[in-house]
């Protein structure tokens, strides 16, 4: 089972920022924080992923608090385009481990 | 920019027959994955391969399912006996080489529709 818990969905006003808070309270000290998304029925996208420092890339920037319990997404200046499925998934970073996704965020980016 | 492709789009069968579904994965990429995504719920993780063999795989992929790579582009998943309940959207992907693990690529999918 996903071991994040995030809202069922969200709205942004297009052009301002998106934040999209994930909780991870039974994360471990291994385990990094990434995030994926699904526009409509296309395949999972990558976006970010981090361990414990703020992360920041052309597509978002990823707040780990700093018990790292909890961590949001920012989209800085979301578009339509973002409209989309957000995942948050925790897991060992190693490349034999797969991605366990949960429900996700629909975010709803509105003009 | 290289990506997974995935053959094809969409596939339609009767209950009880074989289906295979095809992938060709980046060029580079070492491990291969297929997930699946019934329609309106979560993807779910299926199988991983590496090394021409499988790493790793859930309940949900049992006897029915079987994975090759035929050779040295093509990754594909047979289901032999199709039932209703393998209608959904399966996703391939591939993970690069063993310096970088952390980003999955995913194709953009082939739907199976079994009637």
């Amino acid at each position: 089972d996903a071991k994040t818990t995030q809202p069922t969905s969200m709205d942004c006003a297009e052009g301002r920022a998106a934040n999209l808070p994930c909780n991870h309270s039974t994360i471990s000290g291994n385990e990094y924080v990434y995030w994926y998304r699904q526009i409509h029925s296309q395949g999972p996208q990558y976006i970010i992923h981090g361990l414990k420092n703020n992360e920041t890339n052309e597509m978002a920037s990823l707040i780990i608090t700093e018990d790292r319990k909890s961590s949001t997404l920012i989209l800085p200046h979301a578009t339509l385009r973002d409209t989309a499925v957000y995942y948050c998934i925790v897991r060992v970073a190693d490349y034999g481990q797969n991605f366990v996704f949960g429900p996700g965020t629909r975010l709803s980016v509105l003009p | 920019e290289p990506e997974v492709t995935q053959t094809p789009s969409h596939q339609v069968t009767q209950m009880g027959q074989e289906v295979i579904l095809r992938c060709v994965p980046i060029s580079n990429h070492l491990y291969f994955y297929w997930y699946r995504q019934i329609l309106g719920q979560k993807v779910e993780f299926l199988v991983s391969f590496y090394n021409n063999e499988i790493s790793e795989k859930s309940e949900i992929f049992d006897d029915q399912f079987s994975v090759e790579r035929p050779d040295g582009s093509n990754f594909t998943l047979k289901i032999r006996s199709t039932k209703l309940e393998d209608s959904a959207m399966y996703f391939c992907a591939s993970t690069r080489d063993r310096t970088s693990y952390n980003e999955q690529f995913f194709g953009p999918g082939t739907r199976l529709t079994v009637l």
